[in-house]
Order: structure tokens, then C-alpha cells, then sequence
């Protein structure tokens, strides 16, 4: 059973970087086609990606974040770290880590399995 | 950037009736790439249909995807009281790869 949780702030101040933690179980990181994505959600808006990483540390990022995304994974762990630097009340949002694949089977990019989320707000 | 623009932004409709609902890339696309997702209020988005038309597990056969090139739809044949919540799209592609979601359609009880 796979499952995935975030985990991080739910309060950052403007200009601070925010470091969110996503715990998963039921899949290992190590596995050849298999990713952990972050996407988020400001109040009553719609998804938004923000970046992934694959099990071979290859990465990907939204080009609108890329300056200021950080994508790492501790496989060790069953954990993957997104951080976002300067923090900005349009920043605020719930958080969610999903998990992703490729395998020769199916290949088709979704995120079949989603963490509960976190709300991070960004106020002073 | 390939931009995905749903419609409507709102339907209202009663249980077991049809809900179908669009969603439209800003160029034509792969449909392997092309997916749904249900999101009820305070729950994480659930993957419905992955490759345009393939059902992810556990996924009722009364919810239905179609399509290519630039248009696919979603179709649900006989809503339940359970299916009104919001649905996006969402495509994986681009230079460079990645992930791109619509905005949303929300079916809410007429």
C-alpha cells in the first residue's frame, strides 16, 4: 500500500525559505521509473506542479519556480525535500507530495497516489 | 507552455444526469500523457482516468475518457451523489517536460 505524507511549517514569514518533507511508504525511490512529484494548491484555486524527482536524481522543476526550487531525495529515508526560497503570501497554499511512474507496463506520467497535503501560509 | 483550458467553469446538474465537460491544450498533444483528476473540498486529488481513456483502479465505469490531439472530454454517464466535486486535467509534455494542470471544473448539485 503505498502512502505519502507532508510534513514542514504551517506558518513561514515573508522573504523566509520554506522546507517541506514528504515521508512515503510502499514504493522505494530506488526503483527504476519511479518519482515524487510536489504540487500545490493556493485557497479555492486550482493545482499547481512545482517539481519532481526521479529515482536516478534526475529532476525536474516549473520554469516559472526553477530559480528558487530545490528538489532532493534521501532514499535511505523514503523521504524527498522540496525547498522554496523567498517566501511570498501568493506562496500561501496547501502542499502535496504525489507519487509518479514509468515502467515499461505503463508509462503515462500521472500521480496515481497523493499525501494528505499541508496548508503553509506565508504572513508576517 | 502548454496551456489546458477546461469548460465549463461551473456545472450544475442533478444526480443521474450526464456530466460532460472538456478540456482543451493550447496545442495537440500525446493522450498517453493526458490525465484526470476528482477533487472533493479538504481532500488531495484523486487520479480518475490515465492515458485519456484508461480508468485507474477502482475507478467506476461510469466515469469515461475521450479524446485527442487538443480536445478530450470526460464523461460521466449517471452522476452519483459522491461525484459532485471539482475535475481538472492535467498533461505531462512541453520543452522542457513537465506538468501542466487546468483549472478546474466544478460540478455542484443543481
Amino acid at each position: 500500500q503505498i502512502t505519502l505524507k507532508e510534513s514542514g511549517p504551517t506558518l513561514v514569514k515573508p522573504t523566509q525559505t520554506l522546507t517541506l518533507t514528504c515521508t512515503f511508504s510502499g514504493f522505494s525511490l530506488s526503483t527504476s521509473g519511479v518519482g515524487v512529484g510536489w504540487i500545490r494548491q493556493p485557497p479555492g484555486k486550482a493545482l499547481e506542479w512545482l517539481a519532481l524527482i526521479y529515482w536516478n536524481n534526475d529532476k525536474r522543476h516549473s520554469p516559472s519556480l526553477k530559480s528558487r526550487l530545490t528538489i532532493t531525495k534521501d532514499t535511505s529515508k523514503n523521504q524527498v525535500v522540496l525547498t522554496l526560497t523567498n517566501m511570498d503570501p501568493v506562496d500561501t497554499a496547501t502542499y502535496y507530495c504525489a507519487h509518479s511512474y514509468c515502467f515499461t507496463t505503463r508509462c503515462n506520467r500521472d500521480f496515481d497516489y497523493w499525501g494528505q497535503g499541508t496548508l503553509v501560509t506565508v504572513s508576517s | 507552455e502548454i496551456v489546458l483550458t477546461q469548460s465549463p467553469g461551473t456545472l450544475s446538474l442533478s444526480p443521474g444526469e450526464r456530466a460532460t465537460f472538456s478540456c482543451r491544450a493550447s496545442q495537440s498533444v500525446t493522450s498517453t500523457y493526458l490525465a484526470w483528476y476528482q477533487q472533493k473540498p479538504g481532500q488531495a486529488p484523486r487520479l480518475l482516468i490515465y492515458g485519456a481513456s484508461s480508468r485507474a483502479t477502482g475507478i467506476p465505469d461510469r466515469f469515461r475518457g475521450s479524446g485527442s490531439g487538443a480536445d478530450f472530454t470526460l464523461t460521466i454517464s449517471r452522476l452519483e451523489p459522491e461525484d459532485f466535486a471539482i475535475y481538472y486535467c492535467q498533461y505531462y509534455g512541453g520543452s522542457p517536460p513537465g506538468w501542466t494542470f487546468g483549472r478546474g471544473t466544478k460540478v455542484e448539485i443543481k
